[in-house]
């Protein structure tokens, strides 16, 4: 079945500075790619998501790209604030159903 | 605004008291899930209905069950609580299986005695 491995496990950055997430998944039938921030006693919401016919998606200050050859995509945060503190799960669709990676606790420092 | 509601938000039980959590959505998807998060790990399935049609993961214990009575609502039943099952219950929800956003509640935090 489909793998997802993320790193790095927690990062912090500056406020203003830049954050990378990045996941590997091991299923090439994998199609799908969102990524969610859960924020300490709540659900996890979805940010942005990629689908496997694309490489590249943006939505403001976050974007994800996505190389299937290398079966990996990563969560770029530029300009960070504060209230991009939170842990970041990314997950693949894998066969059916999301397989999620372990997380990332993301620290944004004033 | 459509949404996942859950209830409720904190839970407390007794070791072996049964337990129900709820789930309803407005958003008139077709696939309801349950997952079950514990601290600082990710969410792990444990079910989903599509529409009427119930699929239990291999590794969900049968001390959970799940009930689906209508679109909107989707139960979540311990029969016999442990200790070891005090997590974050998560329900989401998506339009159809596979490959499509799932919308997450704000979970219920179940806390075991």
């Amino acid at each position: 079945g489909e793998n997802v491995e993320q790193h790095p496990s927690t990062l912090s950055v500056q406020e203003g500075d830049s954050a990378v997430i990045k996941c590997t998944y091991s299923d090439s039938a994998s199609n799908y790619f969102p990524w969610y921030k859960q924020e300490l006693g709540k659900g996890p919401q979805l940010i942005i998501d990629i689908r496997s016919n694309v490489g590249e998606k943006k939505d403001q200050r976050i974007a994800v790209t996505l190389n299937k050859t290398a079966k990996h995509f990563s969560l770029h945060i530029t300009e960070t604030q504060p209230e991009d503190s939170a842990v970041y799960f990314c997950a693949a669709d894998g066969r059916g159903n999301f397989v999620f990676g372990p997380g990332t606790r993301l620290s944004v420092l004033p | 605004d459509a949404m996942v509601i859950q209830n409720p938000r904190y839970q407390v039980t007794q070791f072996g008291k049964p337990v129900t959590l709820s789930c309803s959505q407005t958003l008139n998807h077709n696939v309801m899930y349950w997952y079950q998060q514990k601290s600082s790990q990710a969410p792990k399935l444990l079910f989903h209905y599509y529409d009427k049609d119930f699929n239990n993961e291999a590794d969900t214990p049968d001390n959970f069950q799940s009930r689906r009575p209508n679109t909107s609502f989707c139960f979540l039943d311990i029969r016999s609580p442990g200790l070891g099952d005090a997590a974050m219950y998560l329900c989401a929800t998506s339009v159809n299986r596979g490959r499509e956003t799932q919308y997450f509640g704000p979970g219920t935090r179940l806390l075991v005695l």
